[in-house]
């Protein structure tokens, strides 16, 4: 059965770093693509970035600079380095994997962790 | 704002069929082949419920359907039910720096 479970989330000052990780279970994190995808409180979904089996990674404007995705593939785990975080930030994040045989959807999703940013 | 634009909010009674739009531009909806579209209940994790404009993942009912017009995608639910009532969320790739754009929402009340 396809898991995914993120932790790591928590409250930060303005500023600050945190790194969010994400196990995965019934699959393997290097021959899939998976993505960060997060929701503001009360807000719309924002995709935040993603990592292809080939290692090539992307990530949105709001972002760049700032986050870096990346894999542990002896740990099947994905990770969202979060740096100079701002208070618009604050969201649940979530990790979602890729549609076998496609390159932009999402189908298992975890459960997310909260993440907020305020002093 | 964002990229994607959807109606807020839709309405329909048990039975009935609604559609959603989806409007962006020729960089994402227009330009590709590339949308999707999500369903979210309260509380829990989004569930792909369309991908590549019109396809249904393995599991989706048939109820739901999707469509492509120019730079507007549709979502159409069929013989809505109540457990249909959740939040929809379109999405494309777009050729703009950012890869994947997500629509505002729309919340769908089944009366």
């Amino acid at each position: 059965e396809v898991q995914l479970v993120e932790s790591g989330g928590g409250l930060i000052q303005p500023g600050g770093s945190l790194r969010l990780s994400c196990a995965a279970s019934g699959f393997t994190v290097s021959s899939n693509y998976i993505s960060w995808v997060r929701q503001a409180p009360g807000k719309g979904l924002e995709w935040v970035s993603i990592i292809y089996s080939a290692g090539s990674t992307y990530y949105a404007d709001s972002v760049k600079g700032r986050f870096t995705i990346s894999r542990d593939d002896s740990k099947n785990t994905l990770y969202l380095q979060m740096n100079s975080l701002r208070a618009e930030d604050t969201a649940v994040y979530y990790c979602a994997r890729g549609l076998v045989g496609t390159t932009y959807y999402f189908d298992y999703w975890g459960q997310g962790t909260l993440v907020t940013v305020s002093s | 704002q964002s990229a994607l634009t959807q109606p807020a909010s839709v309405s329909g009674s048990p039975g009935q069929s609604i559609t959603i739009s989806c409007t962006g531009t020729s960089r994402d909806v227009g330009g590709y082949n590339y949308v999707s579209w999500y369903q979210q209940h309260p509380g829990k994790a989004p569930k792909l419920m369309i991908y590549d404009v019109s396809n249904r993942p393995s599991g989706v009912s048939n109820r739901f359907s999707g469509s492509k017009s120019g730079n507007t995608a549709s979502l159409t639910i069929s013989g809505l039910q109540a457990e249909d009532e959740a939040d929809y969320y379109c999405s494309s790739y777009t050729s703009s720096s950012t890869l994947v754009v997500f629509g505002g929402g729309t919340k769908l009340t089944v009366l």
